[in-house]
This record gives C-alpha cells, sequence and structure tokens, in this order.
C-alpha cells in the first residue's frame, strides 16, 4: 500500500519560513492534501491538489509537489500556525485515503 | 455555513457498541461522501471508511471489516457510524468529514470536518 513519511517535528522562529515535507513514492502524479490541526480540534483543510487553497486560508501558506517529495511552505510564521500538520491522498489503487503520521511545527 | 455537526461523548463498556451521528448542513448531502476517521489519544489520523451518501454503498479499512456499519439517513442529512464489539484500544476521537466524489470537482479532499466524537471504552 501506499505510505507517506513526515518528519515528526519542524520548528521555526516567528517571522520565518516553515517548510513541512511529505514523501512518497511518484508523489508528484498524486493529488496532495494538507491538513492543519491545532491541539484539542478538529483538523482543517489548508491546501488541496498540492498548491490550491481554500477560502479563508492566509497566502502565507503555499504548497508544491516535484518527484517525491510534496512541501507545504507556510511563510511569516505566526503563533497560532503552531499544530500538527498532516499529508494526505487518495489511493487510487486501494480506492482509499492514505495519511502520513503528521509533522508537529513548534513556533520558537 | 457548510458544517458537520456530531453527537457528544461517550463512555462504553469492552464489548459494547457505540452508534456515533453526523449532521450535514447547508450543501447538498448526496452530493458527497461521508468519511470516518478516528485519533487515538497522542496518535495520528486512522481512517475507518466511508458511505457513498447517494446510494448507500460502504468501503471500510480491513481492520474494521465485521465490526462496523454505515448507514445515512438521507432525508435528515445525517451519516452514522456504529463500531461493535469495542476494546479498549477503540478509544479515540472519531471525526466525520465530506470528501469529493468523481463529479464534485474535489475528489479524494477532505475539505469539511466534524467538531469529532470522544469514545472512551473503560470497564
Amino acid at each position: 500500500s501506499y505510505v507517506l513519511t513526515q518528519p515528526p517535528s519542524v520548528s521555526v522562529a516567528p517571522g520565518q519560513t516553515a517548510r513541512i515535507s511529505c514523501g512518497g513514492n511518484d508523489i508528484d502524479t498524486e493529488d496532495v492534501s494538507w491538513l492543519q490541526q491545532r491541539p484539542g480540534q478538529a483538523p482543517v483543510l489548508v491546501m488541496y491538489y498540492a498548491q490550491d487553497r481554500p477560502s479563508g486560508i492566509p497566502e502565507r501558506f503555499s504548497g508544491s509537489n516535484s518527484g517525491n517529495t510534496a512541501t507545504l511552505s507556510i511563510s511569516s510564521v505566526e503563533a497560532g500556525d503552531e499544530a500538527d500538520y498532516y499529508c494526505q491522498v487518495w489511493d487510487a489503487n486501494s480506492d482509499r485515503p492514505v495519511f502520513g503520521g503528521g509533522t508537529k511545527l513548534t513556533v520558537l | 455555513q457548510v458544517q458537520l455537526v456530531q453527537t457528544g461523548a461517550e463512555v462504553k463498556k469492552p464489548g459494547a457498541s457505540v452508534k456515533v451521528s453526523c449532521r450535514a448542513s447547508e450543501y447538498t448531502f448526496t452530493a458527497y461522501f461521508i468519511n470516518w476517521v478516528r485519533q487515538a489519544p497522542g496518535q495520528g489520523l486512522e481512517w475507518v471508511g466511508r458511505i457513498n451518501t447517494y446510494n448507500g454503498d460502504t468501503n471500510f479499512a480491513q481492520k474494521f471489516q465485521g465490526r462496523v456499519s454505515m448507514t445515512r439517513d438521507t432525508s435528515i442529512s445525517t451519516a452514522y457510524m456504529e463500531l461493535r464489539s469495542l476494546h479498549s484500544d477503540d478509544t479515540a476521537v472519531y471525526f466525520c468529514a465530506r470528501v469529493g466524489g468523481d463529479n464534485s470537482g474535489t475528489y479524494g479532499v477532505f475539505d469539511i470536518w466534524g467538531q469529532g466524537t470522544m469514545v472512551t471504552v473503560s470497564s
């Protein structure tokens, strides 16, 4: 089955750019979504189809997808961006979703 | 606004069953799948299964086969998940989520989530 690999944690200072990676075999052929989950809350979609932002998501959030790595970038990081971030694809072979293990973003 | 609202927290004994509901509002209920995802304490997201709200077809993750059922009532835009033979490691927050189908323009995208239902299994 398809596997998505994320780093467990990423730390960044306020105002800097955070980059969270999601590795998968030929992931650039997949439609990648990114979910943000703040502590005690439900996940929120922040990016889909690798680089499309849902309405209400700040332009500071951007995405890219190339080769075996998709990346969620957050520029001008704020304290409120501190959360767990999950990448997700829909695996057409198994007809079910696959989630990455999640990355905890810490704002220093 | 578009939202999914779930039932409140449940506490069950091992071996019991739990049924969680997920009520949709402000969109055409039958135009999107409802998926169920759970999250054990301190852990990541785990897919449980999905229901095609248009025709009632279901697909489940293999580990839940035979123990889970998903239904819907289109008259009240509500989806249900029932998990049977509960054991302690079923303790988790259960989320419903809206996911686009073939004609939605957001195929496979989990774009709206319910607030979650905490299910605690304890003797």
